[in-house]
């Protein structure tokens, strides 16, 4: 089956800048998964999507950092405006279901750099 | 509220070697569910073992293995006759049974395994 496709690869953008990130998960995955990775941590949930809904989103930055899922298959992350402690990989995932029993697969991730 | 810790930033072993990445994890949950993803240089976290906190039997899959022991909170992973191609990022995650299966990350384990 294919993978989490994610793209871009790599972004490099200036502070107060606007960047987009988008995540097709594997075909029937219903939950959907955007996580932040900081180097040298490892990667922090932003949000999570069950079908086109979002079922947390705690820890996702409102005021900068939006995401949907509309139709319930790709998914879109967006950060308007950047700041330099944005610069991290962020991680799409997806499973079959938002259970226990379904583990995650990740896509490649968006390397982004804000300067 | 659940925390991994990975004490080990990095580790250095030559190959054939076997190596023990540490996890110790912490959480108020009765019902809990303990993960080990790997991380090769392409990025993409790699899915290689659930295990629930009901469930303390090891298991050994070809030359990986994992000892999970609830007395002291850890879930420890060997590799028996490193190879190269091990050398990645390992890391070890949780979650808890309530709601959905939000994962929460160690730091990682950087495994470089030389010829």
């Amino acid at each position: 089956e294919a993978g989490v496709a994610q793209s871009p690869r790599y972004k490099i953008i200036e502070k107060r800048q606007s960047v987009a990130f988008w995540c097709n998960p594997i075909s029937g995955h219903a939950t959907l998964y955007w996580y932040q990775q900081i180097l040298g941590q490892g990667p922090k949930l932003l949000i999570q999507f069950q079908n086109n809904g979002v079922v947390d989103d705690s820890q996702l930055p409102k005021d900068r950092f939006s995401a949907e899922r509309l139709k319930g298959v790709d998914s879109t992350l967006k950060i308007q405006p950047a700041k330099l402690e944005d610069s991290a990989v962020y991680l799409c995932a997806s499973s079959t279901s938002g259970t226990h029993n379904s583990p995650l697969h990740f896509g490649n991730g968006t390397r982004l750099t804000v300067t | 509220a659940q925390k991994v810790t990975q004490a080990q930033t990095e580790i250095s072993v030559v190959e054939k070697e076997d190596v023990t990445l540490d996890c110790v994890y912490e959480t108020r949950d009765t019902t809990y569910y303990l993960f080990w993803y790997k991380q090769p240089p392409s990025g993409e976290l790699v899915f290689l073992i659930r295990r629930n906190s009901f469930d303390e039997q090891n298991e050994i899959s070809g030359r990986y293995s994992w000892n999970f022991q609830k007395s002291t909170s850890s879930f420890n992973f060997t590799i028996t006759a490193s190879q190269v191609v091990d050398s990645a990022v390992y890391f070890c995650a949780l979650s808890e049974a309530a709601g959905y299966s939000t994962l929460t990350f160690g730091k990682g384990t950087m495994l470089l395994v030389s010829p």
